[in-house]
């Protein structure tokens, strides 16, 4: 959905270095998350955002960092990245809950590389 | 937080209905249940949503018992683009202080569907 955006769309870095990755929404939505998916584990919850002032770990947030700078742009930062964080990350954003859904939009995903 | 089981995978053809079903025995009265569709590299794609009862849109179904311990996603005349993973949710709307079960996603189950 390219309403929402996500840099680096891909990178390699190594054992050690610190990293962001960017996601920016122009939906208007308030509810921002991070997911990282690997091959045969599906999608696993990082973290997630249901407001500027509100930041709350998911399944797997040791080793991650969030930041939600605006309610457009949540970061996400590996601050010494380790190789089994080797992944594909995807931002989602969603509505505050209206009648019945909630509906997240994806965006394309950042495939990260740690050597 | 509402746990849910699907087949890991299920095979078809062109052109016949295929019905992939969710047990999520312990399912809360605030509960609704989502479905979201994944292409290889790709963000998933919301489907469909329901509480009770049958719901019905241009792409799919979803049927839900009385008891609703279970969902069925029900893809009319499948074609080779409807391979993909299939994932069902189970959570409130809500968030705060909640179940947080709509945020995830487990590992789906992979449909391929062959000519």
């Amino acid at each position: 959905d390219a309403d929402v955006t996500q840099t680096p769309r891909n990178r390699i870095t190594k054992t050690g270095k610190r990293i962001m990755l960017e996601c920016s929404q122009t939906k208007g939505h308030d509810r921002m998350y991070w997911y990282r998916q690997d091959p045969g584990l599906g999608l696993r919850l990082i973290y997630y955002s249901f407001d500027v002032k509100d930041i709350n770990k998911g399944e797997i947030s040791d080793g991650y960092s969030v930041s939600r700078q605006a309610q457009a742009k949540f970061s996400l930062s590996l601050e010494s990245a380790i190789p089994n964080q080797t992944a594909l990350y995807f931002c989602a954003t969603s509505d505050p809950p209206s009648g019945a859904t909630d509906t997240q939009y994806f965006g394309p995903g950042t495939r990260l590389t740690v050597l | 937080l509402a746990k849910t089981t699907q087949p890991i995978s299920m095979d078809s053809y062109e052109g016949q209905e295929v019905n992939i079903t969710c047990s999520h025995n312990n399912i809360a009265t605030n509960d609704y249940i989502t479905w979201y569709q994944q292409f290889p590299s790709q963000g998933p794609r919301f489907i469909i949503q329901g509480y009770k009862t049958k719901v019905t849109n241009e792409v799919a179904s979803l049927f839900i018992p009385a008891d609703r311990k279970s969902s069925t996603l029900s893809l009319p005349r499948v074609s080779l683009s409807d391979t993909a993973v299939y994932y069902c949710l189970v959570g409130d709307m809500w968030g705060y202080g909640g179940s947080q079960g709509n945020l995830i996603f487990g590992k789906g189950t992979k449909l391929s569907v062959k000519p």
